[in-house]
């Protein structure tokens, strides 16, 4: 199995707050993705990164912000959370074949 | 960007053979062939991943015609836990832009298999 975590697993938090949910990678991938997902839903890439200091906006338009200051690390921030940003969050990295993903970030915002 | 398309559900019984058929008509010449599976509350799993003719592992098998129009995903002998929703992508392994065809992962086939 490949070693890619996220934390928290779940998290609920109030309108108006700031957030990071963490993405870490073990196995050198200089790949790194940040997808979203609504239960029963598609999944829709909002991030992704080539490798340190790169990043890219995917094909679904998000409020967060990522970094990659470090090769196994993908953070995500949400300055001001919202409602609508309920949902849940998938990491991934690859090589060059598959895509291998984390067990997600189930994120309320009330 | 090649557009996949693959069936919205499919019902099986343990112990059968599923085939799951995903249509690429505008694949490209550098465009990879991959499957996907996922559980509810989990990220997709790699499964299987082709480029020509057919491609085995210990879970499936993956058969791709001559014109590689489209790809066949094979399951043996499904069980309970085989429920799941499986994707079809294809895309350019080199190029991991955000509009590559390997990025986007569409509705998928959700597989129910029944006692």
């Amino acid at each position: 199995e490949a070693d890619i975590y996220q934390t928290p697993r779940y998290l609920v938090i109030g309108t108006g707050k700031k957030i990071t949910l963490e993405c870490s990678q073990t196995m050198g991938h200089d790949k790194m993705y940040w997808y979203q997902q609504d239960p029963g839903m598609e999944l829709h890439l909002i991030h992704y990164s080539y490798g340190v200091n790169s990043t890219e906006k995917g094909d679904l338009s998000s409020e967060s912000t990522v970094s990659r200051i470090r090769t196994e690390h993908f953070p995500l921030t949400l300055e001001s959370a919202r409602p609508s940003h309920t949902s849940q969050y998938l990491c991934a990295s690859s090589a060059s074949a598959g895509q291998y993903f984390g067990p997600g970030t189930r994120l309320l915002v009330l | 960007l090649a557009k996949t398309t693959q069936p919205i559900s499919m019902d099986s019984y343990e112990g059968q053979e599923v085939n799951i058929t995903c249509s690429h008509n505008n694949i490209a010449t550098n465009d990879y062939i991959t499957w996907y599976q996922q559980f509810p509350s989990q990220g997709p799993r790699f499964i299987i991943q082709g480029y020509k003719t057919k491609v085995t592992n210990e879970v499936a098998s993956l058969f791709i015609p001559a014109d590689r129009k489209s790809s066949t995903l094979s399951l043996p002998r499904v069980s309970l836990s085989d429920t799941a929703v499986y994707y079809c992508l294809v895309g350019d392994l080199s190029n991991y832009g955000g509009s590559q065809g390997n990025l986007i992962f569409g509705k998928g086939t959700k597989l129910s298999v029944k006692p």
